[in-house]
């Protein structure tokens, strides 16, 4: 089974300063068709998880632009380039390549 | 409004058995593969299990294999989860989700509680 390892799990960040989430995976995600199935999902207190970007670095509509994703293989990143108050949240990565399986999740909060 | 809506959670004992069911609207259900993916109280998530466009795919974590079977009513644009044989580990949030492709899921629901205590 693919391990997910996210780092850190807890992220104390100031308000206006870049953001970055490390997510491993104990398996190469690269498919046999070439696309690389990692999913990163947002989710606030109190609500459902929501999907910031799929396949590495394609951001869903809606997303500011501030959130960014890349990586290849096994090591992928998110980033914030600059965090603002509404992104405090638990952040998760996903792999969908072989089965599913999510990263422990870090928590984003405010220094 | 594409909208998943949960439904089925609630008290349960352990051994007891319970289905959940999840209502999709706003889109067609038969074009998707649909997830379950749960929440522990104060712990991360995990997908559970899965069911491809036409019912005829299943899959599961291995944690809920022999017990738990998801099914879909695409004419009625409904999917399930039966849970029987429940443990207290079971305890979560059951969230029903809609996946496009290969874990991409784009539409999640508010969830539905299931709580396994003696």
């Amino acid at each position: 089974d693919v391990v997910m390892t996210q780092s850190p799990l807890s992220l104390p960040v100031t308000l206006g300063q870049p953001a970055s989430i490390s997510c491993r995976s104990s398996q190469s995600l690269v498919h046999s068709g070439g696309n690389t199935y990692l999913t990163w999902f947002q989710q606030r207190p109190g609500q459902s998880p929501r999907r910031l970007l799929y396949e590495v670095s394609h951001r869903d509509s809606g997303v500011p632009d501030r959130f960014s994703g890349s990586g290849s293989g096994t090591d992928f990143t998110l980033r914030i380039s600059r965090v603002e108050a509404e992104d405090v949240a638990i952040y998760y990565c996903m792999q969908g390549t072989h089965s599913k399986t999510f990263g422990q999740g870090t928590k984003l909060e405010l220094q | 409004e594409v909208q998943l809506v949960e439904s089925g959670g609630r008290l349960a004992q352990p051994g007891q058995s319970l289905r959940l069911s999840c209502a999709a609207s706003g889109f067609k259900l038969r074009d998707f593969w649909m997830s379950w993916v749960r929440q522990g109280p104060g712990k991360g998530l995990e997908w559970v299990a899965e069911i491809n466009d036409d019912g005829k795919e299943k899959y599961y974590v291995d944690s809920v294999k022999g017990r738990f079977t998801v099914s879909r009513d695409n004419a009625n644009n409904l999917v399930f989860l039966q849970m029987t044989s429940l443990r207290v580990e079971d305890t979560a949030v059951y969230f029903c989700v809609r996946d496009p492709a290969w874990g991409a899921f784009d539409v999640w629901g508010r969830g539905t509680m299931v709580a396994v205590s003696a």
